[in-house]
């Protein structure tokens, strides 16, 4: 079963409109963390936002934020403002393990695309 | 301060053959792991090595092997190459010591086989 669900596979958006980029998981551990990164067609992955399972508040970087609804294991990419630079793929990971035994593991992405 | 360094950036290889990759990290860093993206799988983990041990490792067969140097420096290697294995490898560093830390993520390697 997915682990992470990225529902949308792209997204077209107007230049200037906030954006909302899904993404659901799924475990049963209580302890986990949840990241954003964003791809561009270079290929490195950048790290945009991270979001703990204990954190009490939604975790906020810059023109990102995170809406974190724990009881239903949504993350969900807010993206303020968006610019023609934000056009590149999105990824959801999820950091399931304890200690140093851990591994991401990653949604299937969401490509997003700003338009002028 | 650099960021993580994979070399090479591409390389074509025929099937059997074998593979080398190479990934320097951030200076400081002693964490580095090693991610396989394809079209069909999307990105999947397959190892993290730290102060030069294998610490986690992913579902991969052992024709996938890693290393790691006392300069935090890594390779990958896979063996009897198969198509299956083109793909983009990307390696990650940090510092090893939370697991809320960020990755940061080199440019990757796009490997072909042919």
């Amino acid at each position: 079963a997915q682990k992470i669900t990225q529902t949308q596979p792209g997204m077209f958006v107007q230049e200037k409109e906030a954006v909302t980029l899904d993404c659901t998981y799924d475990t049963s551990d209580p302890s986990y963390g949840l990241f954003w990164y964003k791809q561009p067609s270079s290929g490195e992955m950048i790290f945009l936002i991270y979001q703990g399972s204990y954190d009490q508040q939604n975790a906020t970087e810059g023109r990102y934020s995170l809406n974190f609804q724990k009881a239903r294991k949504s993350a969900n990419l807010v993206i303020s403002a968006s610019q023609l630079g934000d056009s590149a793929m999105y990824f959801c990971a999820m950091r399931e393990g304890h200690g140093s035994n851990y591994q991401l593991i990653w949604g299937a992405g969401t490509k997003l695309i700003i338009k002028p | 301060k650099a960021g993580v360094t994979q070399t090479p950036r591409y390389l074509i290889k025929t099937r059997g053959q074998q593979v080398t990759l190479s990934c320097s990290p951030i200076s400081g860093h002693r964490s580095v792991s090693w991610y396989q993206q394809t079209p069909g799988q999307g990105l999947q983990f397959l190892f993290e090595y730290f102060s030069e041990t294998q610490r986690n490792k992913g579902n991969f067969p052992g024709r996938f092997s890693g290393r790691q140097f006392s300069n935090s420096r890594s390779e990958m290697n896979v063996s009897t190459l198969e198509l299956g294995d083109s793909a983009l490898y990307l390696c990650a560093s940090s510092l090893g010591q939370a697991t809320n830390e960020k990755l940061f993520f080199g440019s990757g390697t796009q490997l072909s086989v042919l």
